[in-house]
């Protein structure tokens, strides 16, 4: 069954510490993204990927960091740096929508379950 | 910029119909529209492309106002099932490449 898969889906932390969320995807889609949900805020973008080897920043990309080795794969990592971490944190994936004139825009998002930070 | 959505909440009792508006200060290329049910991830429902174009999904669909940079879902006969948040989310015309999504709408729905 193809999807993307999250793990961990609870994680704790320590202040102070790094961690990295994984993202996986077996659906072969090119773009990829992080966003991550608080209470009444909605989703906001923390950041994306067209391409493997390439990735932008977000509208929250501060205190966090990505790569994107293989196009399968879109860890997350959530610094030290990252003042507010505690949130649920959502991976997606996608390709360009039907119709779409050359090719452009973001089709379907794809969801990960998800995986809910909390710093102690 | 985060698009705008409204009602923020609303209460239904089965059958009733809802309308769900978003707005969107830039020009816009396309709105997405998904729901999420409490501790699970959004599900999709539909993308508009085109200025003027409606879809339907079952008895929820939308409609897109390129000119106004406006989208809305309408929900018809609501059922139980209907329940959760409802997020719209936006491409503008100059970053087609990425979703921002609205604060969403909480919709109840009660017998």
């Amino acid at each position: 069954d193809g999807g993307i898969t999250q793990s961990p889906k609870y994680l704790f932390r320590k202040e102070g510490q790094n961690v990295t969320l994984s993202c996986e995807q077996n659906l072969n889609h090119d773009a990829m993204y992080w966003y991550r949900q608080d209470p009444g805020q909605g989703l906001r973008l923390i950041y994306y990927s067209q391409i493997v080897n390439d990735f932008q920043k977000g509208d929250i990309a501060e205190g966090y960091s990505v790569s994107r080795e293989k196009k399968e794969s879109f860890p997350l990592t959530v610094t030290s740096a990252q003042k507010n971490p505690t949130a649920f944190y959502l991976c997606a994936s996608s390709t360009t929508p039907p119709g779409a004139a050359m090719g452009l825009g973001t089709g379907e998002l794809f969801f990960g379950e998800g995986s809910r930070l909390t710093v102690l | 910029q985060q698009p705008v959505q409204s009602p923020q909440a609303v209460i239904l009792r089965e059958g009733e119909d809802a309308v769900i508006n978003c707005s969107s200060s830039k020009a816009l290329y396309s709105v997405h529209w998904y729901r999420q049910k409490h501790g699970e991830a959004p599900v999709f429902l539909m993308i508009l492309l085109k200025g003027g174009e409606q879809k339907g999904h079952e008895k929820i669909s939308a409609s897109f106002n390129e000119k106004k940079q406006q989208s809305s879902l309408y929900l018809t006969a609501s059922q139980l099932s209907y329940s959760g948040t409802y997020f719209c989310g936006t491409e503008s015309k100059t970053s087609y490449d990425k979703v921002i999504f609205g604060p969403g709408t909480s919709l109840s729905v009660i017998p």
